[in-house]
């Protein structure tokens, strides 16, 4: 079974540009989480998707990001216009809806982000 | 909302000795602990995770204990081994809030051989 992929792997951009970032989920996970780690600091949740819909999007930055998951499939986070400090490596992560207490997040590699 | 401090942020140790990371949370509403290690280049992947109705838990060389009345938590690797070199994260969460992930800072582990 294939797990949380995403791309780019990298990205170099200029300050003002435009980045979208894509990932698939495991086949079959309806829940879908962005995470952000920036340099040197701890791993912090951006916002999270039950199939198409935004559960809890408390993380995000500013309306600088924009998490879209059309279908309730692959999500992309777009990032317009990009400024320095969102550089950092962005996660995506994925489960299973169950009746347990939690499901276990899947990992994908990240996208390294590196905006000059 | 929730706050999770790692200790130490780097740890040292010679192969077959045991190391331990120590993580505290904040919320005691938090249900769910898990453990990553990430390695270069790849994603953070679940080593171990433990529910807030267990004390301890056991996966061959790797344990989970949890002290709810304390709100701390901790993961002990025994006989450690040169690949075991890794950045370990915990993280703490409840179903309440979507079972978000708070994590801790991180700590870089070197086995040294």
């Amino acid at each position: 079974e294939a797990g949380v992929t995403q791309f780019p792997s990298h990205s170099v951009i200029e300050k003002g540009q435009t980045v979208t970032l894509r990932c698939d989920p495991i086949s079959g996970h309806d829940n879908l989480y962005w995470y952000r780690r920036v340099m040197g600091k701890e791993i912090k949740f951006l916002l999270h998707f039950v199939k198409e819909s935004k559960q809890d999007e408390s993380g995000m930055p500013n309306n600088r990001f924009l998490a879209e998951r059309t279908g309730g499939t692959y999500s992309t986070l777009k990032v317009q216009p990009a400024e320095l400090e969102d550089s950092g490596v962005y996660f995506c992560a994925s489960s299973q809806v169950t009746s347990t207490w939690a499901e276990t997040q899947y990992f994908g590699p990240g996208t390294r982000l590196l905006v000059l | 909302g929730e706050n999770v401090e790692q200790h130490p942020s780097t740890l040292s140790v010679q192969e077959g000795d045991s190391a331990v990371i120590k993580c505290t949370y904040s919320d005691s509403a938090s249900n769910y602990f898990p453990w990553y290690k990430q390695e270069l280049g790849k994603g953070p992947q679940l080593i171990i995770d433990i529910r807030s109705n267990v004390g301890e838990k056991k996966d061959q060389r790797i344990a989970v204990t949890l002290n709810k009345t304390a709100k701390h938590f901790s993961l002990h690797i025994t006989e450690t081994q040169p690949e075991d070199s890794a950045v370990y994260f915990c993280a703490a969460s409840r179903r309440a809030a979507g079972n978000k992930l708070t994590f801790g800072g991180g700590t870089r582990v070197l086995v040294k051989p």
